[in-house]
């Protein structure tokens, strides 16, 4: 199956500084991937789609200045969580799909300690 | 409003016996349903989808059955082992946007 890669797996931040996290498709192009967030026992919660070449789709209630979103390339989307906070502590997963049958890739999540 | 319910208390059952786990959705109309296998502390990994048009998807140990009139899919792992233990997450289709949401989840725990 395609491979989607994400970088770091493991983030422990101090509160108000950012965090990059990177989104790679491996082996296909991806011109839309989606960046979700995941508290335990809970299900993924769908944040923003992040579009190649132009702004991100946020969902509601996500704050677009906190979370920012770059997608340059057709492999590459970026999270970075700007200001972070201590409640900003997650599992954040990224994911791509290849233009057949729908199935998702996920990258292997980062788990982000903001302390 | 759109919801997918998937059994929150963990499974638990004996290695060689088959694990039967469900998904139910309500406002749905999905044209596939997906189900992903993830290990604590990792992303999700696809293991089926099946299309509104089929009954059943089979995969190794695998089978899938999807009940549009019921609005329920199950999903089966025979002859289960240990290393089968991990959360099973079910997703649909959005109704027409191809961006799939996803359930919460079922824990499955094998005992040897």
């Amino acid at each position: 199956g395609a491979v989607v890669s994400q970088h770091p797996s493991r983030v422990i931040c101090k509160s108000g500084t950012s965090v990059k996290i990177e989104c790679r498709s491996l082996d296909f192009q991806a011109t839309t991937m989606f960046w979700y967030r995941q508290f335990p026992k809970q299900s993924l919660m769908l944040m923003a789609t992040s579009n190649e070449g132009s702004k991100a789709t946020y969902e509601q209630g996500v704050e677009k200045d906190k979370f920012l979103i770059n997608h340059a390339s057709l492999t590459l989307s970026t999270l970075t969580v700007t200001s972070a906070h201590p409640e900003d502590s997650s599992f954040y997963i990224c994911s791509a799909s290849p233009p057949v049958d729908g199935e998702a890739f996920f990258g292997q999540g980062t788990r982000l300690t903001v302390v | 409003s759109q919801k997918i319910e998937q059994n929150s208390e963990a499974l638990n059952i004996q290695e060689g016996k088959t694990a039967t786990l469900t998904c139910n959705y309500t406002n749905y109309s999905p044209a596939y349903l997906q189900w992903y296998r993830q290990d604590p502390g990792r992303g999700p990994v696809f293991l089926l989808l099946i299309r509104e048009n089929e009954k059943e998807k089979r995969k190794e140990r695998l089978k899938v059955t999807f009940d549009t009139t019921l609005k329920q899919s199950l999903f089966h792992i025979t002859a289960s082992q240990p290393a089968d233990s991990a959360t099973y997450l079910c997703a649909l289709d959005g109704g027409g946007s191809y961006i799939p949401t996803f359930g919460r989840g079922t824990s499955l725990i094998v005992h040897p």
